[in-house]
């Protein structure tokens, strides 16, 4: 089977504009999820969606949202950006959300922010 | 907020010592994963432990889930420098929304 995949690898984007990152779990995989790594931060959850739904949602400001396709295929959107949400965006899929909740990783997005 | 706690935060060792890295918390969690991380990939699943007291083996790769599911530890034995990477361990419970601990950075000199 093919690994999740991300696009773009590399994104560089000036303050104040928008931006959207593709993610296509493993074929198969119903739950998407997306997080955001910076070196301070750690993993920080942003947000799943299963079915189409966002199911669970993190700690984060409106401007991060969202949404899952009928395939599965999920994007993020991040609006009016700012410097500090310059990080590795990454997304993961998994075949349920069951008691093992396993996680599968793409490579991710790196943003940069200007 | 379930929060994991990894340590050391930092560890560089020579080719062919021995390891353990930890991850606690003051939380229950119905399983745990192990994952590594290389600069620049994301992290990649290691391992799943689901029981209290479950000894998992990979390879060179000792894991452990605590008998109370509260903690965890992963030991290498005889580290290569492949072994190099960000090791993170993740506690699910019953939110299922993952908790991330800030992991630990592995350098492993030949």
């Amino acid at each position: 089977k093919a690994g999740v995949t991300q696009t773009p690898r590399y994104l560089i984007k000036t303050r104040g504009q928008q931006v959207t990152l593709s993610c296509s779990p493993i074929s198969g995989h119903r739950s998407v999820s997306w997080y955001q790594q910076t070196p301070g931060q750690g993993l920080q959850f942003l947000f799943e969606y299963f079915s189409e739904t966002q199911r669970n949602k993190g700690n984060f400001p409106g401007r991060f949202s969202g949404r899952q396709f009928s395939n599965s295929r999920s994007e993020m959107n991040v609006s009016t950006l700012e410097l500090g949400d310059s990080a590795l965006y990454l997304c993961a899929s998994s075949y349920s959300s069951g008691r093992t909740y396993e996680q599968y990783f793409g490579p991710g997005t790196r943003l940069t922010v200007t | 907020t379930q929060l994991l706690e990894q340590s050391p935060q930092f560890l560089s060792i020579q080719e062919g010592e021995n390891l353990t890295v930890y991850c606690n918390s003051s939380s229950v969690f119905s399983s745990l994963q192990w994952y590594r991380q290389e600069p620049g990939e994301g992290p990649v699943l290691l391992v799943t432990v689901v029981t209290g007291g479950e000894v998992k083996k990979l390879k060179r790769l000792t894991f452990q889930f605590g008998d109370a599911r509260k903690d965890s530890s992963l030991h290498i034995t005889a580290a290569q420098p492949g072994d190099t990477g960000l090791y993170l361990c993740a506690g699910a419970g019953g939110s299922y929304i993952p908790t991330f601990g800030r992991g630990t950075s592995l350098i492993v000199h030949p």
